[in-house]
């Protein structure tokens, strides 16, 4: 089955500095890669996605990139705020009738 | 939050004795998800359902039993609790945007076996 591994597990920038936090997959065959965002002691919240057939997506400071040669995909914070510090956790899934495989989250900390 | 109610939101267990979570949704979706969260292991799937009477195993299935009779109740059942089963359970439903399936998740049950 696939396998979605993160790295590093915990990361920790400058408030305004941007982060970048990595994925890697090994099915070649997934072709969706969700970001979901848990802050503490709450529930994980979708806040972007993307589709094997795009290379990029951006919603305002979030961006997410896929190398679909390499099997990775990052998602881009750019001028980081505390309220980003949180859990974030990559999936990925092969299509409808596949279920996620979730990795087991990075710790973001952004330091005021 | 997409109509998603867990109950309870807090429990306290002794080992050995049974325990019922249950996921309740108010907006008819079709597939319901039980998923745990521990550290260092992410968010791993139990079980989910596709429909009434539909379900079938996750990849941490053992131990955890689930029925769903009623499309807006799903219960997740630990038959006889185990130390190893303290954990944040959350339930969590479906939309398709096209062939994307996204997540909405329950606020969680914080599960504690003493």
């Amino acid at each position: 089955g696939e396998n979605v591994e993160q790295h590093p597990s915990t990361l920790s920038v400058q408030e305004g500095d941007s982060a970048v936090i990595k994925c890697t997959y090994s099915d070649s065959a997934s072709n969706y890669f969700p970001w979901y965002k848990q802050e503490l002691g709450k529930r994980p919240q979708l806040i972007i996605d993307i589709r094997s057939n795009v290379g990029e997506k951006k919603d305002q400071r979030i961006a997410v990139t896929l190398n679909k040669t390499a099997k990775h995909f990052s998602l881009h914070i750019t001028e980081t705020q505390p309220e980003d510090s949180a859990v974030y956790f990559c999936a990925a899934n092969k299509g409808a009738n596949s279920k996620l495989t979730f990795g087991k989250g990075i710790t973001l900390s952004v330091r005021p | 939050d997409a109509g998603i109610t867990q109950s309870p939101r807090h429990k306290v267990t002794e080992t050995g004795t049974p325990v019922t979570l249950r996921c309740h949704q108010t907006e008819n979706h079709r597939y319901m998800y039980w998923y745990r969260q521990d550290p260092g292991h992410g968010l791993r799937l139990i079980h989910y359902s596709y429909g009434v009477k539909d379900t079938d195993k996750g990849e941490v299935s053992d131990g955890y039993s689930v029925s769903r009779s009623k499309t807006e109740d799903f219960l997740l059942t630990l038959e006889s609790a185990t130390s190893s089963q303290t954990s944040v359970y959350f339930c969590a439903i479906s939309e398709f945007q096209g062939e994307n399936e996204k997540l909405f998740f329950g606020s969680g049950t914080q599960l504690s076996v003493l």
